[in-house]
């Protein structure tokens, strides 16, 4: 079973920032938060990951709380390519659990 | 493009046949992981192989089976098919086999069981 909870689905305007938050609040301290997302049924696109910090690539901004029993993916400017199944991951040593994600549609 | 193939594409077979699903990893990835992706269970971890030895099992069944060859390229084998093994199997690689590694999946394998 996933140890994440997220909302099964989400709206965002075109432009503006997607907020997408996951809650983990089994995480233990060697556990790392992944973020993937899968664009209809092509393969899983790796987003971002971290431990503790926040974190920010090109393309998005991870912030984990101080407890780190939860986090969210930040798109600062959603674009229509980015509609998509995001899925957040709490990934132990070997294994990697996805949960049924968030479904994301970004609107013009 | 992930630089990860698998072949073939899409496959349909009968219940109780085998079938053999292949996938390459990106060049100097070590790791390959299996998912199968269906309806009704999403996307599971079936199995991860590191330079040639298993090295973590995640949701496989006994009739399904993998290996991890010299050159690195890794096939899947699926026997006893039902029908309920109709699902997407993606495949996916990484650098090392451990948390830090960042995985690169593959376009997947359709497999229809009729």
């Amino acid at each position: 079973d996933a140890k994440t909870t997220q909302p099964p689905s989400m709206d965002c305007a075109e432009g503006r920032a997607a907020n997408l938050p996951c809650n983990h609040s089994t995480i233990s301290g060697n556990e790392y938060v992944y973020w993937y997302r899968q664009i209809h049924s092509q393969g899983p696109q790796y987003i971002i990951h971290g431990l503790k910090n926040n974190e920010t690539n090109e393309m998005a901004s991870l912030i984990i709380t101080e407890d780190r029993k939860s986090s969210t993916l930040i798109l600062p400017h959603a674009t229509l390519r980015d509609t998509a199944v995001y899925y957040c991951i709490v990934r132990g040593v070997n294994d990697m659990r996805f949960g049924a994600g968030t479904r994301l549609t970004v609107k013009p | 493009d992930s630089g990860v193939t698998q072949t073939p594409k899409h496959l349909i077979t009968a219940t109780g046949q085998r079938v053999t699903l292949r996938c390459s990893p990106r060049s100097g990835d070590l790791s390959v992981y299996w998912y199968q992706q269906s309806l009704d269970q999403g996307l599971q971890f079936l199995i991860q192989y590191y330079n040639g030895e298993e090295r973590a099992k995640g949701n496989i069944l006994e009739r399904f089976s993998a290996q991890q060859f010299p050159d690195l390229h890794s096939e899947l084998n699926l026997s006893s098919l039902e029908l309920g093994d109709s699902a997407l199997y993606f495949c996916a690689s990484s650098r090392g086999g451990g948390v830090y590694d960042e995985q690169f999946f593959g376009p997947g394998t359709r497999l229809t069981v009729l």
